[in-house]
């Protein structure tokens, strides 16, 4: 069965404590691993997309990683502004339809 | 302003009532997808569309209906509401197998 798992659940990190978030996935022939941003309130905000093993991006304070079998999302010297939920998602095995597997997220909270 | 838009932003209804909750995207995305988000089950797909008057079911279609007769417009419909089906609900819309951009959800109650 195709399936995304985040860890942990929720972490909290003080201002300038770097961590990472992690996503595995289950999915064979990978067609791409998709991180969001959620603030409370708010619709999912595309972060970034990495379609192969060793692949990098980065934003600001993120780097996204992809191996064969998952993704980190390093956080380094976090900002409070940085606290959301974030979410990994990849599509599923089932043909190209479009859909998204979305992992539960990893809620992060930044105290200054 | 060009986008995602969905309305109403929040609805209170009572149970058995009829409620549509509309999604606009002026991108000419091909792909729309409805989500409910619930805390412990994340986002859960609803329904589907690849293209206007194609439509599909996604995880949890049971009690809702859609339609898709313009490709920029998505509505979601609960035919006769009930409280399990309070929650936010997010739209979304992408080109083919590649990124999904949200709209900023509706926040339903049924009472």
């Amino acid at each position: 069965e195709d399936q995304v798992t985040q860890s942990p659940e929720a972490l909290r990190l003080q201002e300038g404590e770097s961590s990472s978030l992690n996503c595995s996935y289950t999915v064979s022939g990978l067609r791409g691993l998709f991180w969001y941003r959620q603030d409370p309130g708010k619709g999912p905000e595309f972060l970034f997309t990495l379609y192969s093993a060793g692949e990098e991006k980065e934003k600001e304070r993120l780097k996204a990683t992809l191996t064969k079998k998952e993704s980190f999302l390093h956080i380094t010297a976090p900002k409070p502004e940085d606290s959301a939920t974030y979410l990994c998602a990849v599509p599923p095995n089932s043909g190209n339809t479009g859909k998204l597997i979305f992992g539960q997220g990893t809620t992060l909270q930044v105290k200054p | 302003d060009a986008g995602i838009t969905q309305s109403p932003r929040y609805k209170i209804t009572e149970t058995g009532r009829q409620v549509t909750l509309m999604c606009h995207q002026t991108w000419s995305h091909s792909y729309m997808f409805w989500y409910r988000q619930d805390l412990g089950h994340g986002l859960r797909l609803i329904y589907y569309s690849a293209a206007a008057d194609i439509t599909d079911k996604g995880e949890v279609p049971d009690g809702y209906v859609v339609s898709r007769s313009k490709t920029e417009n998505f509505p979601l419909t609960l035919e006769s509401a009930t409280r399990s089906q309070t929650s936010v609900y997010f739209c979304a819309s992408s080109q083919g197998s590649d990124t999904q951009y949200f709209g900023p959800g509706t926040r339903l109650t049924v009472l």
